[in-house]
């Protein structure tokens, strides 16, 4: 079955940086775009990047861009998210997702359990 | 102003229906595009239940009954999330999204109480 696996939170200062990861298994991972997605503590739902299938295309909210990278890695069935200067605004669950497709159209169908990032001195 | 505005939050009572409501903002046609509808419930991630465009464009999520449905209202700019024959386990947050300018865009979301 499908599976997405987030890994690389926890707990950073103000400043620092970490890299998330994202473990695909059950679908064909290179077929499709995929997503990050966070939720601060008690909040709702930000998208924040997405990148396609091929990694040639990418984009950023307003909110992370220039911090954020996303990257994928086709041959290892994984996403990552790199995120530099990290704020306490960052503080979330981050969720990587899939943007799945068919005839019909597209919707971002599977979801990762998510993964924390604190940032706190 | 945000593009998606949800109220925070919807009480009613089992066996009941409830309408959700997702105001796209000012400038932004309802009429193109997507209204695509997650439900949440504590400590999970998203589950997609349903993407309304029209009666003749729309999905239901794998597993998703039928009791839960879209629609839009063109007057009041907004997608609507219709569940009907409320059940307890339908209690939980619910979030609308549109794909705008390159984007994936969500709702503040609304917490729905089943009481």
């Amino acid at each position: 079955q499908v599976q997405l696996v987030e890994s690389g939170g926890g707990l950073v200062k103000p400043g620092g940086s970490l890299r998330l990861s994202c473990a695909a298994s059950g679908f064909t991972f290179s077929d499709y775009y995929m997503s990050w997605i966070r939720q601060a503590p008690g909040k709702g739902l930000e998208w924040i990047s997405y990148i396609s299938s091929s990694g040639s295309y990418t984009n950023y909210a307003d909110s992370v861009r220039g911090r954020f990278t996303i990257s994928r890695d086709n041959a290892k069935n994984s996403l990552y998210l790199q995120i530099n200067s990290l704020r306490a605004e960052d503080t979330a669950v981050y969720y990587c997702a899939t943007r799945y497709y068919d005839s019909t159209g597209y919707y971002l169908k599977w979801w990762g359990q998510g993964t924390l990032v604190t940032v706190s001195s | 102003q945000a593009v998606l505005t949800q109220p925070p939050s919807l009480s009613a009572s089992p066996g009941a229906s409830a309408s959700l409501t997702c105001t796209l903002r000012s400038g932004i046609n309802v009429g193109t595009y997507r209204i695509y509808w997650y439900q949440q419930k504590p400590g999970s991630p998203p589950q997609f239940l349903l993407r309304y465009q029209s009666d003749s464009d729309n999905l239901q999520g794998s597993g998703v009954p039928s009791r839960f449905s879209g629609s839009k209202d063109a007057s009041a700019n907004a997608g609507i999330l219709l569940i009907s024959g409320l059940q307890s386990e339908d209690e939980a947050d619910y979030y609308c999204v549109i794909w705008h300018s390159s984007a994936w865009v969500f709702g503040g979301g609304t917490k729905l109480t089943v009481l």
